[in-house]
């Protein structure tokens, strides 16, 4: 069954150190999307990506986030300079398409430890 | 504001009963509900879903309700097996506005032998 994969599994920084989290999408998708979880909390949404562009983000997608493809399979997301409470465990996930017909894929996330 | 809620954070079954998750949601514009499963250390799985034009939609051994008037959502989960322990969240989306889903806080489902 395809996945959406994540790496790397689990990511320890220093405070201020940039960061990039990576994912392989479904090769089939067109959406792709980060979300976040801090320990104990709901799964929040950070940002939609389509047509290689951003397609909505929340408030919580500040100037420190940014996402890119950088090719046809990855889909990245940097923080530029990391704060105690960007520890979280990050989730990228993708559909092929609208809400009609797309279920969301999830991968299994990348924890993220700011020190 | 908006806010997807459970009521419950934890519910215990035994193995082999019925399961009924609940969720609330203020949002009255909602239109799309989602049911989600995550298992410790994975990312949340796709149950099953419901859009706004129905009440009730069943699967393989799950049934979601939708009740509008009273904004409430519920996961049903048919002869609970040990292999459904996990958390469990609920997520709404307003599909004419909105890409993104809005998470409820989650009930863990705990199944004993």
């Amino acid at each position: 069954e395809p996945e959406v994969t994540q790496t790397p599994s689990h990511q320890v920084t220093q405070m201020g150190q940039e960061v990039i989290l990576r994912c392989v999408p479904i090769s089939n998708h067109l959406y792709f999307y980060w979300y976040r979880q801090i320990l104990g909390q709901k799964v929040e949404f950070l940002v939609s990506f389509y047509n290689n562009e951003i397609s909505e983000k929340s408030e919580i997608f500040d100037d420190q986030f940014s996402v890119e493809r950088p090719d046809g399979s990855n889909f990245t997301l940097k923080i530029r300079s990391t704060k105690l409470e960007d520890s979280a465990m990050y989730f990228c996930a993708s559909r092929d398409s609208g809400w009609n017909t797309g279920e969301l894929f999830f991968g299994e996330g990348s924890r993220l430890t700011v020190l | 504001g908006e806010s997807v809620g459970l009521h419950l954070p934890t519910l215990s079954v035994q193995e082999g009963d019925n399961s009924i998750i609940n969720c609330a949601y203020s949002n009255s514009a909602s239109d799309y509900f989602i049911w989600y499963k995550q298992e410790s250390g994975k990312g949340p799985q796709f149950i099953i879903d419901i859009r706004s034009n129905m009440d009730k939609r069943q699967g393989q051994r799950v049934t979601v309700l939708l009740n509008k008037t009273v904004k409430h959502l519920s996961l049903q989960i048919a002869a609970t097996q040990p292999g459904d322990s996990a958390v469990y969240f609920c997520a709404e989306n307003r599909e004419m506005d909105t890409d993104k889903l809005i998470f409820g806080t989650g009930t863990r489902l705990q199944v004993f032998p």
